[in-house]
């Protein structure tokens, strides 16, 4: 069955540093969306990609991270300097596009930073 | 503002029914759907609803929309302890594929 992958799965790193998410969305799945959801609270999104262009970023934190997809397949989402408040789970989803089509979503990647 | 407000916890025996309500804020939005998140895990997708319907019915869960009062919610039947996880609402504004979630409501099911 095809799945959203991200990796890596948990990332511990010190403050100050760059850390990196990898996603591989559905195959065909034109929207792919980063989302940033902190213990205890719901997703909060942070950009949402149609193909390789971002349609909305407003939530992120644009001094500190960066998402692109270059060839509108899989996805990157940087954060360089990471800080102590960026501890978060960050989920990586997908959709074929189109109002109310499932979004998919990844197992996410645990960020500690300490 | 977007915030889709949710009860943060409920607690239900074993076998009962529980009701999780979920409050959104566009009126215009066209689906609006739960997911379940268990431990440590992405989110699922249970069950969604179209802006027309008022019911939809899913063998043990149940949506209820009323537009006028911008309230969703979900009803599962015979309760059963897997279904021990966060259950989020989340809506699509209008207009768009924007996808906002609510903050989550903790259901545990005891025996």
């Amino acid at each position: 069955e095809a799945e959203v992958a991200q990796s890596p799965r948990y990332k511990i790193t010190e403050k100050s540093q760059a850390v990196a998410f990898w996603c591989d969305p559905i195959s065909g799945h034109a929207t792919l969306y980063w989302y940033r959801q902190i213990l205890g609270q719901g997703p909060e999104l942070l950009v949402q990609f149609q193909d390789e262009s971002v349609v909305d970023d407003s939530q992120l934190p644009k001094d500190r991270f960066s998402a692109e997809r270059l060839k509108g397949v899989d996805s990157t989402l940087k954060i360089q300097p990471a800080e102590l408040g960026d501890s978060a789970m960050y989920l990586c989803a997908s959709s074929l596009a189109g109002l109310g089509t499932e979004a998919f979503f990844g197992q996410g990647t645990r960020l500690t930073v300490v | 503002g977007e915030d889709v407000e949710q009860s943060l916890f409920l607690s239900v025996r074993e076998g009962d029914s529980s009701v999780i309500n979920c409050t959104y804020t566009d009126s215009s939005s066209t689906y609006l759907y739960w997911y379940k998140q268990e431990p440590g895990a992405g989110l699922q997708l249970l069950t969604y609803i179209f802006s027309n319907m008022d019911m939809k019915q899913d063998q043990r869960l149940t949506v209820l929309l009323n537009k006028k009062d911008k309230h969703l919610s979900l009803r599962i039947a015979d309760t059963q302890t897997g279904d021990s996880a966060i259950y989020f609402c989340a809506e699509i504004l209008y207009n768009t594929d924007k996808l906002i979630f609510g903050t989550g409501t903790r259901l545990q099911v005891f025996p």
